[in-house]
């Protein structure tokens, strides 16, 4: 089946580094979407890529869609505390039937931000 | 505009008893979805609705779960009898004619 990982699982920071966390599929994701979720919240919705590298930005927040369509990330540039959270890809498959609508869940990767 | 309902908040039941969730989506969303979230994990798809229809339930233990949408507005999930491995987060989100889910708080549900 297809296999998506979401790396890394935690991530310590120091207030004012950056943070990346990356989603690697081994099959072509039709798209991609982004979710942050605090600790005790749900899952909100930060953004969805569609094109071949496509890149978007949101303030201090970069998302990255690979070329082949198998990779995303996201970049937060100089963190700060409010950005504590997990942070979720969310992918859907690519040309199945049935199946091709539902949304899946990467693992998620959780961020703490020392002050 | 008033975001996806969900009661009751926090549940605790003993195993083998019965249990049921209610959700209220964003008024015009025809899409609903309920989720279980285990401490540490992503949500996990339990079933899609479209309208009052199911989309996609293979991934409801329908063994135990059940969930209906009769009038395409609120719905409800059950679970009859409830397991230990059951003890997670609920969650409904609920879509409209673009693809953003939008989530409700959830139900937190320990079984003991």
């Amino acid at each position: 089946g297809q296999q998506v990982m979401q790396i890394p699982q935690y991530q310590h920071v120091q207030e004012g580094e950056d943070f990346t966390t990356y989603c690697n599929s081994s099959t072509t994701l039709s798209n991609i979407q982004w979710y942050k979720q605090r600790p005790g919240g749900h899952p909100v919705f930060l953004i969805q890529l569609v094109k071949s590298g496509e890149v978007k930005k949101q303030k201090r927040l970069t998302f990255q869609f690979g070329e082949a369509k198998k990779n995303s990330s996201l970049h937060i540039t100089a963190t700060q505390t409010t950005d504590v959270g997990t942070y979720f890809c969310a992918f859907r498959r690519m040309g199945l039937r049935g199946s091709a609508r539902q949304l899946t869940f990467g693992s998620g990767t959780q961020l703490t931000v020392l002050p | 505009e008033a975001g996806v309902a969900q009661s009751p908040r926090y549940k605790i039941i003993e195993k083998r008893q019965s249990v049921a969730f209610w959700c209220n989506p964003i008024s015009g969303h025809a899409t609903l979805y309920w989720y279980q979230q285990i401490l540490g994990q992503g949500p996990k798809l339990l079933i899609q609705f479209q309208n009052n229809g199911v989309v996609d339930d293979s991934q409801l233990p329908k063994d135990r779960f059940s969930a209906e949408r009769l009038k395409g507005v609120d719905s409800t999930l059950k679970i009859q009898p409830a397991k230990l491995e059951d003890s997670a987060v609920y969650l409904c989100a609920s879509s409209g004619k673009r693809d953003t889910q939008y989530f409700g708080p959830g139900t937190r549900l320990t079984v003991l």
